[in-house]
């Protein structure tokens, strides 16, 4: 069936650093794979999204990037500060008459000031 | 606050008994998704509204539960016979017709059942 692999499950940097979390997807047929942020005991937030006809896409020091022919697409976070601390999910969409998405297990960012 | 409402927060309820959240999505978005999330994992999908039709269930959804939409405004999730197992959070998502991809999730209702 289709999932959503995502790793590290847990990434600790030091503030400034960058961090990387990487998704792999098993739909070929996916199109958009959106990234959210949740903080402890709120909603998903979307942070930043991705379409198939698309390679990358940035915004501030948020950027995604996406391979699908290898079906992998990564978040990458420059000049981390210690309010990007979350559980940062992927996922994948999957058309069948409706957009449902197809969520990652997470990834436990912990910024170190 | 205009964004997806959800009601309760949170619910505690001893095994057996029926629970009902609900859902207020964004003004406007005729698509409602709900999904369920359990700790340490990503949101699981469980039904799909659009407008005031119900398009898609997954299996997660047993028939002990049951989803509405009657306006093809708020929602309704409905646990009838609660097991400990349903303990979770429930999220509420809407999409907005002009970008159907996007989905803007609400706070959630967490279940606890004793």
């Amino acid at each position: 069936g289709e999932n959503v692999e995502q790793h590290p499950s847990t990434l600790s940097v030091q503030e400034g650093d960058s961090a990387v979390i990487k998704c792999t997807y098993s739909d070929s047929a996916s199109n958009y794979f959106p990234w959210y942020k949740q903080e402890l005991g709120k909603r998903p937030q979307l942070i930043i999204d991705i379409r198939s006809n698309v390679g990358e896409k940035k915004d501030q020091r948020i950027a995604v990037t996406l391979n699908k022919t290898a079906k992998h697409f990564s978040l990458h976070i420059t000049e981390t500060q210690p309010e990007d601390s979350a559980v940062y999910f992927c996922a994948a969409d999957r058309y069948s008459g409706t957009y449902k998405y197809i969520f990652g297990t997470g990834t436990r960012l912990k910024v170190l000031a | 606050d205009t964004g997806v409402s959800q009601d309760p927060r949170h619910k505690i309820t001893k095994r057996g008994q029926n629970v009902t959240f609900r859902c207020d999505p964004i003004s406007e978005h005729n698509r409602l998704y709900w999904y369920r999330q359990t700790l340490g994992q990503g949101p699981e999908f469980l039904t799909y509204f659009q407008n005031e039709a119900q398009l898609e269930k997954s299996r997660l959804l047993s028939d002990r539960f049951s989803a509405e939409r009657p306006k093809g405004s708020f929602s309704t999730l409905e646990i009838q016979r609660t097991e400990q197992g349903d303990s979770a959070m429930y999220l509420c998502a809407s999409s907005p017709r002009e970008r159907r991809y996007e989905q803007y999730f609400g706070p959630g209702t967490r279940l606890t059942v004793t």
